[in-house]
């Protein structure tokens, strides 16, 4: 199975500021990533897929890079709604598996 | 709109069987196959497997639940669901189906574009 790990497990950060996430794979899965954010008591909801596209709707602020095992998670300026836990997850093959999480909050 | 509307909480002792339901409504359900993931109280994201909710319904399930997890679809009532066998407690868990946005003959892209609401079950003597 390919393990997915990442940086930090959880960080404090204030409105406006600049955040980044990491995530690695333990095995080169190219492109195959995606990122969800879930907020306290609700299902996960897809950000960014193949490492840099943003999905429909989700703000620009949000944005993703890397490729082959290391891959990074930006928000540029958060927001008071972008307090949460953010998971990466591989979709080169399955197993599908995501990284433990990093819960972002003030 | 798109929504996957999953079955209330349940709690079964240890060594029953669960059994959740999730009913698509606002797309074509026969076009987009259905995943179901896990999260544990306070812990993480667990993939349980995949199938196809049209044609000969072929599925994919993790090794981990291989032999207690069973996926089944009813295209009459656009709903999906998915049986897990010989509970433990490190079952309970909030359980979720959602969409994989892209499927075609080579396979799909194994991403989650639309998610339940979630189911939790308990497992607990």
């Amino acid at each position: 199975d390919i393990q997915m790990t990442q940086s930090p497990s959880s960080l404090s950060a204030s409105v406006g500021d600049r955040v980044t996430i990491s995530c690695r794979s333990s095995q080169n899965i190219s492109r195959y990533l995606n990122w969800y954010q879930q907020k306290s008591g609700e299902a996960p909801k897809l950000l960014i897929y193949t490492a840099k596209t943003l999905q429909n709707g989700v703000p620009p602020r949000f944005t993703g890079s890397g490729s082959g095992t290391e891959f990074t998670l930006t928000i540029s300026s958060l927001q008071p709604e972008d307090f949460a836990t953010y998971y990466c997850q591989q979709s080169f093959s399955a197993p599908l598996t995501f990284g433990g999480g990093t819960k972002v909050g003030i | 709109q798109v929504q996957l509307v999953q079955s209330g909480a349940e709690v079964r002792k240890p060594g029953a069987s669960v059994k959740v339901s999730c009913r698509a409504s606002g797309y074509t359900f026969s076009s987009y196959y259905i995943h179901w993931v896990r999260q544990a109280p306070g812990l993480g994201l667990e993939w349980m497997g995949i199938i196809n909710p049209s044609g000969d319904g072929s599925i994919n399930y993790a090794q981990k639940f291989q032999g207690r997890v069973t996926m089944d679809r009813d295209t009459s009532t656009r709903t999906v669901y998915m049986e897990l066998s010989s509970l433990k407690s490190e079952d309970t868990a909030v359980y979720y189906c959602a969409r994989d946005p892209y499927c075609t003959d080579d396979g799909c892209s194994l991403t989650f574009d639309y998610w339940g609401q979630g189911t939790l079950v308990t497992v607990s003597s």
